[in-house]
């Protein structure tokens, strides 16, 4: 079975600074997790995924996460926050198996402030 | 746009009373997932439906039922709304047979509120 913990449910940075949204899994085979965004009363966007290639996976808007499977962890980052990046981020996991579902994190809401 | 269609975006309903979620999506996809999302909570998996023809219990399906309608149609229903029942629902679709290669793509949602 497959689970995600995300550390924090609402995280505040000022513009310009590092964000760093934290995500620990547990999984019980290889897993392949991912990072969603949420902006106001949409759907949810896929950010980035890691599927065993590269460790560190890049995504969009300058958005990356790095798999360590030392720390089960699999963190989000962006060097300088910008106000547009202000939404809920949900980690996710999945198997690698036809059947398999992704199963979310509780998310965590990033403020910006000015 | 291509993508997965939610209607309604907005639903506000009394105990007891019934209805139905529709969705509906264009990638010619085959696996379709109904979730509930509340604050806090995540995204909860109700339902979903590997291809057409097979439909399947997720985390939270008490209370529920869903219907594949056919490759693009993916219906909820709920039979005798509780507010418990009172979530944003979102719909997904994926096109890989391993929906961990390329993730999901997600509706809008629909806001429903039991009173």
């Amino acid at each position: 079975a497959q689970s995600v913990t995300q550390l924090g449910s609402h995280v505040s940075v000022s513009e310009g600074a590092l964000v760093l949204l934290r995500c620990n899994y547990s999984s019980s085979v290889p897993p392949y997790l991912f990072w969603y965004v949420q902006y106001p009363n949409q759907g949810l966007q896929l950010l980035l995924k890691y599927t065993s290639a590269a460790t560190l996976v890049k995504g969009i808007n300058g958005f990356e996460a790095e798999f360590k499977k030392s720390e089960t962890s699999f963190h989000l980052t962006k060097p300088s926050a910008h106000m547009s990046d202000a939404a809920e981020y949900f980690c996710a996991v999945s198997a690698y198996s036809s059947a398999s579902k992704i199963i979310f994190g509780s998310g965590t809401r990033l403020s910006i402030r000015p | 746009n291509a993508g997965v269609t939610q209607t309604p975006k907005f639903q506000v309903l009394k105990t007891g009373q019934s209805m139905t979620l529709q969705c509906a999506q264009d990638m010619n996809h085959n696996s379709m997932y109904w979730y509930r999302q509340d604050p806090g909570m995540g995204l909860r998996l109700i339902y979903y439906s590997a291809s057409e023809g097979t439909t399947d219990k997720g985390e939270v399906p008490n209370g529920y039922n869903v219907s594949r309608l056919n490759k693009r149609e993916f219906s909820l229903r709920l039979e005798s709304a509780a507010p418990s029942q009172t979530s944003v629902y979102f719909c997904a679709s994926s096109g890989d047979i391993l929906p961990a290669n390329y993730g999901y793509t997600f509706g809008s949602g629909t806001r429903l509120t039991v009173v």
